[in-house]
């Protein structure tokens, strides 16, 4: 299950299983939105994208949905594997402001064998 | 290999001292990024340059100083090192313009002691 504390928040799943994971953006006036995947000891690695006037895009087992209406936005990853263990980050972006990219706080997925 | 590539990948030094963080990128990006990550893994951006000219400075002390010798390299100076200055610094690029992901080199980890 899914843990919010202190610390970074944590998703823990068993191999094979599918894994969603989820962000609040802050902006409603946010028009395009990237999903991160930071392994330990590297930087931010792009994983998949999506654009305002779409609300699901799919990638190589993963999946991105897209709710304006909450400004929810979620990465789902099917059948996981442990080389999926990394800290996943959503950011947004504005193309009325200064198109830098606002990241989110980040979660850590953690897939045991 | 076409990346974004920073050196040094760790740095340990003491307080009050003078260091730079370098930053190549081969993909004929226009615009490059610092970003620091601290303890929880969260990312802030501190500058934004784009051709050479700097777009976002963001609330950092003003002993962080980038430099762009030119669009393909922005390089970090920090001035009289403090304990807070501890974290993993990331250097990153996009093409110019909304909707597009920002490539992230594999960071530098400045411990101060």
């Amino acid at each position: 299950g899914e843990s919010v504390g202190l610390h970074l928040p944590t998703l823990s799943v068993q191999e094979g299983d599918n894994s969603i994971i989820n962000c609040a953006y802050s902006n409603s006036a946010s028009d395009y939105f990237i999903w991160y995947k930071q392994e330990s000891g590297k930087g931010p690695q792009f994983i998949i994208d999506i654009r305002s006037n779409m609300d699901k895009r799919q990638g190589q087992r993963v999946t991105v949905l897209l709710n304006k209406t909450v400004k929810h936005l979620s990465l789902q990853i099917a059948a996981t594997q442990p080389g999926d263990s990394a800290v996943y980050f959503c950011a947004e972006n504005w193309g009325g402001g200064s198109y830098i990219p606002t990241f989110g706080r980040g979660t850590s997925l953690i897939v045991h064998p | 290999d076409t990346a974004v590539s920073q050196t040094p990948k760790y740095l340990v030094t003491q307080m009050g001292n003078d260091k730079s963080i370098k930053c190549e990128q081969n993909l004929g990006h226009d615009t490059m990024y610092w970003y620091k990550q601290d303890s929880k893994k969260f990312l802030k951006i501190m500058f934004s340059y784009n051709n050479k000219e700097l777009i976002i400075n963001e609330t950092v002390p003003n002993r962080f100083s980038p430099k762009s010798p030119d669009k393909a390299h922005l390089n970090l100076h920090i001035n009289s090192l403090e304990l807070g200055d501890s974290a993993v610094y990331f250097c990153a690029s996009s093409p110019t313009g909304n909707n597009q992901p920002q490539h992230f080199g594999d960071g530098t980890r400045l411990s101060i002691l």
